[in-house]
């Protein structure tokens, strides 16, 4: 099955404890992205790649990095976690790293809920 | 980016067709017009999406006024598992590659 994978669904932990959240997909795609979701603010991008080796700032990437080593995984760590990332996290990804016009459907993971006490 | 306006929320009864409009008077000439909707405690998924011409897909229609500057979303026979926040999204890409998530709307099916 096409999917993208987020783990953990769920955590909670301290503030300054080092966290990674994987995400993964199985669908070859190029392009993938993190996404946080806050009530209010809605969704807003804080890291993207479109490529092996090619990441990129989003909106809202203070206090966030990623790596793509390998073209299905594309992890989100922070190093040094504080209480206003606490947030719905959301991995997308999409087929093709083609510039615009973009009708690229966008795949989402089913969400990390962190909570940094 | 353009500018979005969706009711905030709708109600709507189990089998019955449903129109979510979406006003876009900002729309670039390029954009294209998505739709994703998030269920309860899901990621958002992707519905349908156009750029001049009506469109239809196996989960929804899509219709685009002429002059583009607004559209509807038609679910044409509601079901409970359609209760979601449905967002209206116009898209041109560029090399970020972001999706701008406004508030949508939120959609109640009553059995």
């Amino acid at each position: 099955e096409a999917q993208v994978t987020q783990n953990p669904r769920y955590l909670i932990t301290v503030t300054g404890k080092k966290l990674t959240v994987t995400c993964s997909q199985n669908m070859n795609h190029e392009y993938m992205s993190w996404y946080r979701q806050d009530p209010g603010l809605g969704l807003r991008q804080i890291y993207y790649s479109m490529n092996v080796e090619v990441t990129d700032k989003g909106d809202v990437p203070e206090g966030y990095k990623v790596s793509r080593k390998e073209k299905r995984n594309f992890p989100l760590i922070l190093e040094s976690p504080s209480p206003n990332q606490t947030s719905l996290y959301f991995c997308a990804s999409s087929p093709t790293r083609s510039g615009p016009p973009r009708t690229d459907t966008q795949y989402f993971g089913p969400g990390t809920r962190l909570t940094v006490l | 980016d353009a500018k979005t306006t969706q009711p905030n929320s709708m109600e709507s009864n189990e089998e019955e067709p449903v129109h979510l409009p979406c006003n876009h008077s900002t729309i670039s000439g390029t954009d294209y017009i998505h739709w994703y909707r998030q269920l309860p405690s899901q990621g958002p998924e992707y519905v349908i999406h156009g750029l001049t011409s009506n469109v239809n897909n196996r989960m929804a229609s899509l219709a685009i006024a002429e002059d583009r500057k607004s559209s509807t979303l038609i679910l044409h026979r509601a079901t409970l598992r359609d209760a979601a926040v449905y967002y209206c999204i116009p898209y041109y890409g560029g090399s970020q590659g972001n999706l701008i998530f406004g508030k949508g709307t939120k959609l109640s099916v009553k059995p």
